[in-house]
């Protein structure tokens, strides 16, 4: 089982370019959800989705779109990158979802540098 | 507003000690209290998970505690190893699974 797998692991973008981060799981789990990470900072939310068809907003939503057609795989797209989404990316599973005390599987993260 | 803070922001010991790492929090509704290791260019790896009837977790050499009325969690690593080396993040549950507020870590630094 490979889990959570996240493509690309890095990516340097110009201002303005556009790009999809992919994510996809082998665990059947419902909850996927797209974090990003800053130094000095706990990871943010971005979107999540408890299903194929159903997403949501994070914590910091703005210039990041996401959808989930199937229950493998969530993108996550930049859709002008901008010098302030340079981070680290992470996709991350659950699959306890009725139970709150469900684990978080997280992938490798993807790094992305806009300049 | 809710708040997960961590202390040290980072801890330097030799080999074979033992360390403890803080975290204080504000949050609510409380849910659970996690510990995860985040080893260096890698994603976050669970560690333990506490509800609020839980003061104490253990896993292998990690020993979490939860002392929910003056909102304070620790872990403790007991005969640390090289492979301790690592970020520690705290995060508190806000009642929900999607509502997960994140510490920044403490970076942990095992020296021979």
């Amino acid at each position: 089982n490979a889990g959570v797998t996240q493509t690309p692991k890095f990516q340097v973008l110009k201002t303005g370019q556009s790009m999809t981060l992919q994510c996809a799981q082998d665990m059947n789990h419902e909850y996927m959800s797209w974090y990003r990470q800053d130094p000095g900072m706990g990871l943010r939310l971005i979107h999540y989705s408890v299903g194929a068809g159903i997403t949501d907003q994070g914590e910091v939503p703005n210039g990041y779109n996401v959808s989930r057609s199937t229950t493998e795989d969530f993108p996550l797209r930049l859709l002008s990158a901008a010098p302030s989404q340079t981070s680290v990316y992470f996709c991350a599973t659950m699959g306890e979802l009725a139970a709150n005390t469900g684990e978080l599987f997280f992938g490798e993260g993807s790094r992305l540098t806009v300049l | 507003k809710n708040q997960v803070e961590q202390s040290p922001q980072s801890l330097i010991i030799l080999e074979g000690k033992n360390c403890t790492l803080q975290c204080n929090y504000t949050v609510s509704p409380f849910s659970n209290l996690r510990w995860y290791k985040q080893d260096t260019g890698r994603g976050p790896v669970s560690l333990t998970i506490m509800t609020f009837s839980e003061n104490t977790k253990s896993n292998g050499r990690y020993t979490a505690t939860l002392d929910a009325d003056t909102k304070q969690s620790s872990l403790h690593i007991t005969a640390s190893q090289l492979s301790d080396s690592a970020s520690y993040i705290c995060v508190v549950s806000a009642g929900s699974n999607y509502q997960l507020i994140w510490g920044a870590g403490t970076k942990l630094i095992i020296k021979p």
